[in-house]
């Protein structure tokens, strides 16, 4: 199975922070490459799908590049709602889809 | 509005059996992959396998592969998750989610708490 390994696990930040989180594959996943939003208690939320594209309603100070390996999450300007937990996720190899471990977004 | 709406909370014993549910509605239910991913408790997620509602033909993770049985009723828009002897291990929340264009899954259910517990 490819295996997705995100970094950091864990993160501080304040409101109105830049955040990147980054997630590599240990094989080419090409563009297969989906971002969720868990916050506790509830379900995850889809928020990239394909790398770069930003899922509807979602709002736009969530960003997603990369492609083969190397993949990032980026949050252009952290607001209140957005500490959770995130998930990069691998759709190449379907159906054998992976998730990364996670990163925690906490509050500094 | 596209939902997914999963059956409630169950505690049981080990050994028993259990068939959890995830009712679609707001889309052609047979259009769409329905996955199952697991979440033990403080725990990242788990792709279980997959189903295709149209003609119930599955997918499993080699993890899950002879321990679940996933199923549907297309005529019920409802997909399942069974087990036919639980384990305290098997203790988590289980999800279904739609698998949308682009392999993403787009649409996930709120959630089943299995508890299995002597």
């Amino acid at each position: 199975d490819i295996q997705m390994t995100q970094s950091p696990s864990s993160l501080s930040a304040s409101v109105g922070d830049r955040v990147t989180i980054t997630c590599r594959a240990s094989q080419s996943i090409s563009s297969y490459l989906n971002w969720y939003q868990q916050k506790p208690g509830k379900a995850p939320k889809l928020l990239i799908y394909a790398a770069s594209s930003l899922q509807s309603g979602v709002p736009s100070r969530f960003s997603g590049s990369g492609s083969g390996t190397d993949f990032t999450l980026t949050i252009s300007s952290l607001q209140p709602e957005d500490f959770a937990t995130y998930y990069c996720q691998q759709s190449y190899s379907t159906p054998r889809i992976t998730f990364g471990q996670g990163t925690r977004l906490e509050i500094k | 509005e596209v939902q997914l709406v999963q059956s409630g909370a169950e505690v049981k014993k080990p050994g028993e059996s259990l068939r959890i549910s995830c009712k679609g509605s707001g889309y052609s239910f047979t259009s769409y992959w329905i996955s199952w991913v697991r979440q033990m408790p403080g725990k990242g997620l788990e792709w279980m396998g997959r189903i295709d509602p149209s003609d119930s033909y599955t997918n499993y993770s080699p993890s899950f592969q002879g321990h679940v049985t996933i199923s549907a009723d297309k005529s019920i828009s409802t997909a399942y998750l069974q087990w036919s002897s639980l384990k305290a291990s098997d203790t988590a929340m289980y999800y279904c989610a739609r698998g949308g264009a682009l392999r993403r899954f787009d649409y996930w259910g709120q959630g089943t708490l299995v508890t299995v517990s002597s």
